[in-house]
């Protein structure tokens, strides 16, 4: 049974430009959460989603971020027009009901900003 | 708002002794989860062990348990007969469950060194 899937592991981009990240929940699993770890942080939540759904945004900055979780396919966190304060590694986790409390996450997506 | 305290950074351990990691946290809710996640160097966050508020048993996984005090919002971790492999970072983690549709709050984590 196959974890959840994060690509790509590592991504480096120039100041400015466009960022995506892929998450793919465990089988079964519809429920998809984003977080963000900066250095010697924990990690902080960012979006809930189900298939085709936000759910919760509330700790997705307002400007340049966004996500989707579409009914086929993996769920993308997108940051727009990248600053090196996004420089961070970005965790999805998924779980099998929204009121199962555990997680499960990925191995995350190291994200520098050049 | 919720919010989870790791008041030790760094805890250092000699191997096969047992070291036992604090966690506090804030809540006005009544019913909750509370977890132990360990990320080792490869930055996998692993889940160790949870906790549903609403059991007075503390929860138990081989050489982890915890010592889980609601009156105290306190959620302590005990790791008995240390091994090398489980020298990582240790993040303490809460969720509510009413409503269900909250990510997990963490703390800032604590530093784990198992000295051979």
């Amino acid at each position: 049974n196959a974890g959840v899937m994060q690509n790509p592991r590592h991504l480096v981009r120039r100041r400015g430009q466009e960022a995506r990240l892929r998450c793919s929940p465990m089988k079964g699993h519809s429920h998809v959460y984003w977080y963000r770890q900066l250095p010697e942080e924990g990690l902080k939540f960012m979006v809930y989603l189900q298939k085709e759904n936000i759910i919760d945004e509330s700790g997705m900055p307002k400007e340049r971020f966004s996500a989707e979780f579409p009914k086929e396919g993996p769920s993308i966190l997108r940051i727009q027009q990248v600053v090196r304060g996004d420089s961070a590694a970005y965790f999805c986790a998924s779980s099998l009901t929204s009121w199962s409390g555990e997680q499960y996450f990925g191995p995350g997506t190291r994200l520098t900003v050049t | 708002a919720q919010t989870v305290t790791q008041s030790q950074p760094e805890m250092s351990v000699q191997e096969a002794e047992t070291v036992t990691l604090s966690c506090t946290y804030d809540t006005s809710e009544s019913d909750y989860y509370l977890f132990w996640y360990k990320q080792p160097p490869s930055r996998q966050m692993i889940l160790v062990i949870r906790q549903e508020a609403y059991k007075q048993q503390n929860a138990t996984e081989n050489r982890f348990s915890v010592n889980f005090q609601k009156a105290a919002k306190s959620f302590s971790l005990k790791i008995s007969d240390s091994q090398l492999g489980d020298a990582a970072m240790y993040f303490c983690a809460y969720r509510r469950v009413v409503g269900g549709a909250d990510g997990l709050t963490f703390g800032k984590g604590t530093h784990l060194i198992i000295q051979p």
